[in-house]
């Protein structure tokens, strides 16, 4: 069954810290992939994406993300916390080929940033 | 310009009775998406619309909900005889659509349900 894991349910980070949330999943293909994150009572916002080409996709707010075929991976980073950063971020997936949008959804991990 | 909306921003309703939540998605964007988002958990995908083509329901949890899309554009989400169980979040999503499906979803700020 196709699937993403986000293996931690909270990151703690001290603020000027690197931080990592991790992603993998299980797909068939090559599949599109996608953070998004869920700032405290806002709603969900779009962070970065990996369509093809270079591993290392850049995004919003400083974050990037790498992705890794042969782990099939898709970890989220960021090179210095910021207090700011701390909420609720998600991995998604949409599998190729399959003639629609349909996206999976990790189950979330909650990023806390101290000062 | 305008984001994706819904309405109602809560509910409250008893057990038993019938509620629609309604999404209206940024102008243009071909896709829709619906998901349902419970306390501390995931997103769980519900239906999605792709411009004319049939509404892939896959997510649907039972017979109890139905979702339609009016004119390629406003889409209404029902659920006939609420549970308790069927408490949460309601988000919806749109994106623009096409043969790529690379788009990323811009998201609504969801319709809390509450079952009592």
């Amino acid at each position: 069954a196709q699937s993403v894991a986000q293996p931690e349910d909270q990151v703690n980070v001290a603020e000027g810290n690197p931080l990592t949330v991790k992603c993998t999943y299980s797909v068939s293909g090559n599949p599109y992939l996608f953070w998004y994150v869920q700032y405290p009572n806002r709603g969900l916002q779009f962070l970065l994406k990996y369509i093809t080409g270079d591993n290392l996709v850049k995004g919003s707010y400083g974050f990037e993300a790498e992705f890794n075929k042969s782990q099939t991976s898709f970890h989220l980073k960021k090179p210095s916390a910021l207090v700011s950063d701390s909420a609720l971020y998600f991995c998604a997936v949409r599998p190729p080929n399959t003639g629609g949008f349909k996206t999976i959804f990790g189950a979330g991990t909650r990023l806390f940033v101290k000062a | 310009g305008a984001g994706v909306s819904q309405s109602p921003s809560n509910k409250v309703t008893e057990k038993g009775k019938d509620v629609e939540l309604r999404c209206d998605p940024i102008s243009g964007h071909t896709a829709l998406y619906w998901y349902r988002q419970s306390l501390g958990q995931g997103l769980e995908f519900l239906i999605y619309f792709q411009g004319n083509s049939a509404p892939d329901k896959s997510g649907l949890p039972s017979d109890r909900f139905s979702a339609e899309r009016t004119g390629g554009s406003v889409s209404t989400l029902t659920i006939q005889r609420t549970q308790q169980e069927d408490s949460a979040v309601y988000l919806c999503a749109s994106s623009l659509g096409g043969l790529a499906a690379s788009y990323e979803q811009y998201f609504g700020p969801g319709t809390r349900l509450t079952v009592t």
